[in-house]
């Protein structure tokens, strides 16, 4: 499939162990932040999203937590899956609109 | 209910032409964003239409131009393409109204290669 980035940093794990997925955002105005799935040859697909009243959120194995004192966000995925394997973006928006500030991403490699 | 479809999936041009690529949204969405996705830069945001009018920009040139139609379908042009605009183009509708932000469905993108 085509490559999505050449020299993402990957982030290896085993088959059932939790993945902790970080990235920093970038204005201290954002109040919107999503988490994307992106598989070989196909979109970007939504995981999980947070806004900014907001520290944590959970939905079906996976969750978010925002540290808006760091600028930091993670996304959590419990008992990781073959299937999980791909590269995970987070983004940030800000003033209600859907302009989307994307991360550099990371890829996620799940091992039997 | 059909997801964000993306035409053509893939195609190739030369320096100097200029591409036109469609989008149709999910039905009911009519916001629609695009945004270009390379190695390089990642994913970039173009521009976003709603209700036909263009309420966002990105940091492009004035090379890429983009419009809505009535039916929310929504195309985006580039002229004078360069070898830098070789990028997996994606497209996203969102249910979102004016003031909100909402998830938005990202289609497959085109695929365009400039030689």
């Amino acid at each position: 499939g085509e490559s999505v980035g050449l020299h993402l940093p990957t982030l290896s794990v085993q088959e059932g162990d939790n993945s902790i997925i970080n990235c920093a955002y970038s204005n201290s105005a954002s109040d919107y932040f999503i988490w994307y799935k992106q598989e070989s040859g196909k979109g970007p697909q939504f995981i999980i999203d947070i806004r900014s009243n907001m520290d944590k959120r959970q939905g079906q194995r996976v969750t978010v937590l925002l540290n808006k004192t760091v600028k930091h966000l993670s996304l959590q995925i419990a008992a990781t899956q073959p299937g999980d394997s791909a590269v995970y973006f987070c983004a940030e928006s800000s003033g209600g609109y859907n302009k989307l500030i994307f991360g550099a991403g990371t890829r996620l490699a799940v091992h039997p | 209910k059909a997801g964000v479809t993306q035409t053509p999936r893939y195609l190739i041009k030369t320096r100097g032409q200029q591409v036109t690529l469609s989008c149709s949204p999910i039905s009911g969405h009519r916001s629609v964003s695009w945004y270009q996705q390379t190695p390089g830069q990642g994913l970039q945001f173009l521009f976003e239409y709603f209700s036909e009018t263009q309420r966002n920009k990105g940091n492009f040139p004035g090379r890429f131009s983009g419009r809505q139609f009535s039916n929310s379908r929504s195309e985006m042009n580039v002229s004078t393409l360069e070898l830098g605009d070789s990028a997996l183009y994606l497209c996203a509708s969102s249910l979102a109204g004016r003031l909100n932000t909402g998830e938005l469905f990202f289609g497959e993108g085109s695929r365009l290669t400039v030689l």
